[in-house]
């Protein structure tokens, strides 16, 4: 079974709501991610926060906010978002963003359609 | 132009049959290789990680293998199981060092086992 824990499984919004995915780990890691994954297509680097600071943002869209607020947490706040931002959205951590092995460890995804 | 490109898109085999997976690529300065399973609606999970100086290694009924002189990596299962049915995806790790290493997703290869 995942040890990082994502919620919700499934969310449906409209595109003038504010939600929320939130994303918990309680293996020490030190790095935490946030990947978007269309149906067919690999997973696509959103964030990374490494020692819960933002260190990679992949020009993403300002609809998409995360925040870190400690080393386990890991939330994706959502506004305004339009129907193509439907996707899987996955959390995953690692022990350091720069490590040598890095395995990443994921979340099972929250399921996210924008009407 | 870092690139993983996996062959076959996708492959129908009979419960029981083995299979081999395909990965090629071209990212530089390597530093290792994971295959990934990804169940339907699931978050990816780490197989076998490859790197630099190992060509072969086992987990299970999944063998791995790695060539860095041509840059291909393959997958081999064994006596497929329904339970096989999944998405594979080879996922390699460049070497810039620090929180900017980057992982590079192949679009992985779709696998059916039937009965």
């Amino acid at each position: 079974d995942t040890e990082v824990t994502q919620t919700p499984k499934h969310l449906v919004m409209g595109m003038t709501n504010k939600k929320s995915l939130k994303c918990e780990q309680h293996m020490g890691h030190r790095a935490m991610y946030w990947y978007k994954q269309k149906a067919k297509k690999p997973p696509e680097l959103m964030f990374v926060y490494s020692y819960e600071k933002l260190s990679i943002n992949e020009s993403v869209p300002s609809r998409f906010s995360p925040e870190c607020p400690n080393s386990s947490l890991l939330n994706l706040h959502l506004h305004a978002l339009q129907p193509e931002d439907s996707a899987l959205y996955l959390c995953a951590s690692s022990l350091q963003a720069g490590g040598r092995t890095g395995e990443l460890f994921f979340g099972e995804g929250s399921r996210l359609t924008v009407l | 132009k870092n690139q993983v490109e996996q062959s076959p898109q996708s492959l129908i085999i009979l419960e029981g049959k083995n299979c081999t997976l395909q990965c090629n690529y071209t990212v530089s300065p390597f530093s290792n290789l994971r295959w990934y399973k990804q169940d339907t609606g699931r978050g990816p999970v780490s197989l076998t990680i490859m790197t630099f100086s190992e060509n072969t290694k086992s987990n299970g009924r999944y063998t791995a293998t790695l060539d860095a002189d041509t840059k291909q990596s393959s997958l081999h299962i064994t006596a497929s199981q329904l339970s096989d049915s999944a998405s594979y995806i080879c996922v390699v790790r460049s070497n810039y060092g620090g929180a900017t290493n980057k992982l590079i997703f192949g679009t992985g290869t779709l696998l059916a086992v039937q009965p």
